[in-house]
């Protein structure tokens, strides 16, 4: 089966531009899990769906950060404007309850 | 709330040396423990978990971790490292009642010494 794509592998862009990071889970994963490492630190919860609702998004750091999952398929997490300390690994997982399956992760550069 | 310390960030050992890699967590409720690595330039692997049962787990590749509920530590052991080794290895829990959000240390990145 294939795995968890994330894309793009690698952003870069200017602090106050907008960036969209789209995660495809395993097909028929009803969970979907954002997580972010910021250099140095530990990889943190953002937000989980289930299907297309958001189950808990307590772990998104303010209202610049948009998560979409229409369809209860792929995912976006969107960033408006982007800020120097957005900068780090965004990883997406999915699972169907009995364990996650991680992305490669997108490494956003904001400069 | 949970979390979770890995006290060291770095580690070298020459191959065919031992390893162990610390974690120690703190909880409030009863918890899985995991172990991930990532390989350089790949995603999040998982590498063996703690669910219930034998508090010794171990994995494909030869790793084994312990789960030690007293000291709240799960350390990640292997008796022969190899090149192949060379990653960063995170240790994370979550809570066991059907919540799968996951709290990780800060990780240890692993590197092997010829």
């Amino acid at each position: 089966e294939a795995g968890v794509t994330q894309f793009p592998s690698h952003s870069v862009i200017e602090k106050g531009q907008t960036v969209t990071l789209r995660c495809d889970p395993i097909s028929g994963h009803d969970n979907l899990y954002w997580y972010r490492r910021v250099m140095g630190k530990e990889i943190k919860f953002l937000l989980h769906f289930v299907k297309e609702s958001k189950q808990d998004e307590s772990g998104m750091p303010n209202n610049r950060f948009l998560a979409e999952r229409t369809g209860g398929t792929y995912s976006t997490l969107k960033v408006q404007p982007a800020e120097l300390e957005d900068s780090g690994v965004y990883f997406c997982a999915s699972s169907h309850g009995l364990g996650y399956t991680f992305g490669s992760g997108t490494r956003l550069t904001v400069v | 709330a949970q979390s979770v310390t890995q006290l060291d960030s770095q580690v070298p050992v020459f191959e065919e040396a031992p390893v162990e890699l610390r974690c120690n967590y703190s909880s409030s409720v009863s918890v899985y423990l995991f172990w991930y690595v990532q390989y350089p330039n790949q995603g999040l692997q998982l590498l063996l978990k703690y669910l219930s049962g034998s508090t010794l787990v171990e994995s494909i590749n030869g790793f084994e971790a312990e789960f030690n509920k007293s000291q709240t530590s799960f350390h990640l052991r292997k008796p022969s490292v190899h090149i192949s080794d060379t990653a960063e290895y995170f240790c994370a829990v979550s809570d066991n009642f059907g919540n799968e959000k996951l709290t990780f240390g800060t990780g240890t990145r692993l590197t092997i010494i010829p």
